[in-house]
């Protein structure tokens, strides 16, 4: 299985501060139809998973501008521009290009 | 609106089975692939089957493979998961997950949770 090492686990940020997300593969995640499935979802306590980042760097609609992706080969990047306090939660990196579809560990993002 | 909704979650003894169902509406459901993903209690998430939208290919994760399977009713709109020889590992809250484009998962329900133990 492909294994998804995020870093950091957790992740204090202040109001108003960037915040950084790492998403590492243990295998290229070119998919044979040239695309690059990497998924970044946000989980906030209570809720079921929510994505906000697909194919690297798409970003869902209604999503705030703030998310964005980036990365290529095996490196991910999530970052939030200005943390708000709705940020609140586990974020998730999972890639979908080689099956089974695998997710990293969260990266508990809290207000400092 | 797209809406999945699960239900057959509960409490089971180590070695005993269960189905779970997912409920879908709001989509032409027989066109995506739908998935089941788990998270334990305090944990991270793991996929643990997919089925192709006319239910003719099948994937697992390895932990499950032999012990579950997955199923859809097109007819019915209805995604279903039934689970044997369920081990206290099982426990965990199941997800009924849409795979709206390859590779990614577009909308989950709440889920049901699975509670295995003596």
């Amino acid at each position: 299985d492909v294994v998804m090492t995020q870093s950091p686990l957790s992740l204090p940020v202040a109001l108003g501060q960037p915040a950084s997300i790492s998403c590492r593969s243990s295998q290229g995640l070119v998919f044979s139809d040239g695309n690059t499935y990497l998924n970044w979802f946000q989980q906030r306590p209570g809720q079921s998973p929510r994505r906000l980042i697909y194919e690297v760097s798409k970003r869902d609609p209604g999503v705030p501008d703030r998310f964005s992706g980036s990365g290529s080969g095996t490196d991910f990047t999530l970052k939030i521009s200005r943390v708000e306090a709705e940020d609140v939660g586990v974020y998730y990196c999972m890639q979908g290009s080689h099956w089974p579809w695998t997710f990293g560990q969260g990266t508990k993002v809290e207000i400092k | 609106d797209v809406q999945v909704v699960e239900s057959g979650g509960g409490l089971v003894q180590p070695g005993g089975s269960l189905r779970l169902s997912c409920a879908a509406s709001g989509f032409t459901f027989s066109s995506p692939p739908m998935h089941w993903v788990r998270q334990a209690p305090g944990k991270g998430l793991q996929s643990v089957a997919a089925i192709s939208g006319n239910g003719l290919d099948t994937y697992y994760a390895n932990s499950v493979r032999d012990r579950f399977t997955i199923s859809r009713d097109n007819s019915k709109d209805t995604l279903f998961l039934y689970m044997g020889s369920l081990r206290p590992e099982d426990m965990a809250i199941y997800y009924c997950v849409r795979e709206g484009k390859p590779g990614t998962y577009d909308f989950w329900g709440r889920g049901t949770p699975v509670t295995v133990s003596s």
